[in-house]
């Protein structure tokens, strides 16, 4: 039972590197998310996916790219990273985006960005 | 502004004391408010959808309830174990989830 699988658990990054955080999820939901989890601050969605082949700009999208590479996978793209990208991502997935949205999340990639 | 306040930003009780944790919420329509724990390290763990005020869900030694501008936890005698944090999402009519920061929720033996 895997659930929702990230990887990786922990990166440090250099400003100005890129890297992409991996998310793969094992009970053919259709909807999966990407947050960023601040000290004091709710979840803030990034981008999300509703279905297979479509995504969509969530709160705080900008300095990030995200690819649906199938049905099973979702991953989030940093291309020129920035000390304030440093934070925890959550990967999450829901069967639908419906009012039976519960999302089931992932054990998180924390990300330092000096 | 849409938005979701939680209180207390932190909670320490003993172990057996029986408290509240808050939820309060301004949004466009309610579709859904959900409870969520979180233990260090790791991901949001799914407790409770609620949908309609007056609805309440139990499980356990924790109780929500839901009111037309806000919700509640109760930890009834509440363990150690159930230390960890505790968030609060609004799902709107436009299906944008709005998370609340948390609550942090310390039991001690």
């Amino acid at each position: 039972n895997a659930g929702v699988t990230q990887t990786p658990k922990f990166q440090v990054l250099k400003t100005g590197q890129s890297m992409t955080l991996q998310c793969a999820q094992d009970m053919n939901h259709n909807s999966m998310y990407w947050y960023r989890q601040d000290p004091g601050m709710g979840l803030r969605l990034i981008y999300y996916s509703a279905s297979e082949g479509t995504t969509d700009k969530g709160e705080v999208p900008n300095g990030y790219n995200v690819s649906r590479l199938n049905k099973r996978e979702f991953s989030l793209r940093l291309e020129s990273a920035a000390p304030s990208q440093t934070s925890v991502y959550f990967c999450a997935s829901s069967e639908a985006r419906g009012s039976q949205n519960i999302q089931y999340f992932g054990a998180g990639t924390r990300l330092s960005v000096l | 502004e849409d938005q979701v306040t939680q209180s207390p930003e932190a909670l320490r009780l003993q172990e057996g004391e029986s408290s509240s944790l808050n939820c309060s919420y301004t949004v466009s329509g309610l579709r859904g408010l959900f409870w969520y724990r979180q233990d260090p390290g790791k991901g949001p763990e799914f407790l409770f959808t609620l949908y309609s005020a007056g609805e309440e869900k139990e499980k356990e030694r924790l109780k929500a309830t839901l009111t037309k501008k806000e919700s509640f936890l109760h930890i009834t005698a509440p363990k150690p174990e159930d230390s960890a944090t505790y968030l609060c999402a609004v799902l709107e009519v436009g299906f944008k989830t709005i998370f609340g920061a948390g609550t942090r929720l310390f039991v001690k033996a």
